[in-house]
């Protein structure tokens, strides 16, 4: 099955400095990416999503990126807010209805 | 209100008490799901059902099963829970891959600790 690896596990950054967090998935089959936000105690909700057949998707402070060719994206947060703080997840699914699911990172940003 | 709901929010049970996780969704989703999460491991997925009598294993089905004789329906039970099913449940459910609509919606967990 598919395996992705998430990475950093915990991120620390100054308020309105930037934050990256890096995935990278084994089946090329895998179509579609998205990124899941948890606030402490809350459910997981979408942030963003990218399918395979683009590159780049932006959404205010957050892009995400994809690269196929080496199955690696990222998350991008500018401008970074104590709001942004919690645990990110990102996602790859081949079928649609499997999710594979990163290990988290922690984000913290400090005000 | 558009929204997963699950039941019990939180349950301590013994080893091989069989118990049931409901969950139920008000927006005629087709496809719904099963996590549980655990620390440094993430989401993993159990269970996920594509529309009503229709269900496939996830990653980690082994002590779990499901039923979907509903639509809005998608209960999980563990008929002999052990301690290593002590976790947090989510479940969640989308407008399902044939309307080309992925998003997961999730209810709030359920904490289950078994002794």
């Amino acid at each position: 099955g598919e395996n992705v690896e998430q990475h950093p596990s915990t991120l620390s950054v100054q308020e309105g400095d930037s934050a990256v967090i890096k995935c990278t998935y084994s089946d090329s089959a895998s179509n579609y990416f998205p990124w899941y936000k948890q606030e402490l105690g809350k459910r997981p909700q979408l942030i963003i999503d990218i399918r395979s057949n683009v590159g780049e998707k932006k959404d205010q402070r957050i892009a995400v990126t994809l690269n196929k060719t080496a199955k690696h994206f990222s998350l991008h947060i500018t401008e970074t807010q104590p709001e942004d703080s919690a645990v990110y997840f990102c996602a790859a699914s081949p079928t649609g209805n499997q999710f594979y699911f990163g290990t988290g990172t922690s984000l913290t940003v400090i005000p | 209100e558009a929204q997963v709901t699950q039941n019990p929010r939180y349950l301590i049970t013994v080893t091989g008490k069989k118990l049931t996780v409901t969950c139920s969704q008000n927006m005629n989703h087709e496809y719904m799901s099963w996590y549980r999460q655990d620390p440094g491991l993430g989401l993993r997925q159990i269970y996920y059902s594509m529309n009503v009598e229709v269900t496939d294993k996830g990653d980690v089905p082994e002590g779990y099963k499901v039923s979907r004789k509903e639509k809005r329906n998608f209960p999980l039970i563990l008929e002999s829970p052990s301690p290593n099913q002590t976790s947090l449940y989510f479940c969640a459910s989308s407008l399902g891959r044939s309307s080309g609509a992925n998003v997961l919606t999730f209810g709030a967990g359920s904490r289950l600790t078994v002794l």
